[in-house]
């Protein structure tokens, strides 16, 4: 069965330093989130992709916050600078796009921030 | 705009018990539910969706919930609960007019505890 893939599962980084985690959406997929947790307590959406642009993002998106699919595969969360409150856990999902349809959710990628 | 209230954190059943997780929503329109579940360390995993139709929608694991619309609920049941089935459940909504981006929205989670 086709799965979200996201790497790394864990990162730990010094403050200031710039993060990307990597997402590998389902194939057929057209929409692309990011969602994010912190301490396993809400999730929380970040920002959704569609056609190669942002569609919608939260207020938590900030300019620190990038998206991009680099080469039609991957999809791509950057931090630019990380700040402490950055650490969560990150889940990509992906979708075909219909509006009755749910999300595929990867494992997701756990961020520390130090 | 859209939004999920999940009322309780914790929810402890015995095993063999029924169980019940509520959740509640509020959209301008009509509304697509969802369940979600998510294990120790792992993503959310699809458990149901009701889109339109019979109000009792059948899902993974022996789940079912009830879409209620005059409560604005769609609480999450299972007739006999296993010690397996304990994990966080979530609870999201999309606005049938949710626009371009077809986000969920998710509740806060509810923990299930289920005792042998």
């Amino acid at each position: 069965e086709p799965e979200v893939t996201q790497t790394p599962s864990h990162q730990v980084t010094q403050m200031g330093q710039e993060v990307i985690l990597r997402c590998v959406p389902i194939s057929n997929h057209l929409y692309f989130y990011w969602y994010r947790q912190i301490l396993g307590q809400k999730v929380e959406f970040l920002v959704s992709f569609y056609n190669n642009e942002i569609s919608e993002k939260s207020e938590i998106f900030d300019d620190q916050f990038s998206v991009e699919r680099p080469d039609g595969s991957n999809f791509t969360l950057k931090i630019r600078s990380t700040k402490l409150e950055d650490s969560a856990m990150y889940f990509c999902a992906s979708n075909y796009g219909q509006s009755t349809g749910e999300l595929f959710f990867g494992e997701g990628s756990r961020l520390t921030v130090l | 705009a859209q939004s999920v209230a999940q009322p309780e954190d914790q929810v402890n059943v015995a095993e063999g018990n029924p169980l019940t997780v509520k959740c509640t929503y509020s959209v301008s329109g009509n509304p697509y539910l969802f369940w979600y579940v998510q294990y120790p360390n792992r993503g959310l995993q699809f458990l149901l969706k009701y889109i339109t139709g019979d109000n009792l929608v059948k899902g993974s694991y022996g789940f079912e919930a009830e879409f209620n619309k005059s409560q604005t609920s769609f609480h999450l049941k299972k007739p006999s609960a296993l010690v397996s089935d304990s994990a966080l459940y979530f609870c999201a909504v999309r606005d049938e007019d949710g626009g371009a981006t077809n986000k969920l929205i998710f509740g806060t989670g509810t923990l299930l505890a289920v005792q042998p």
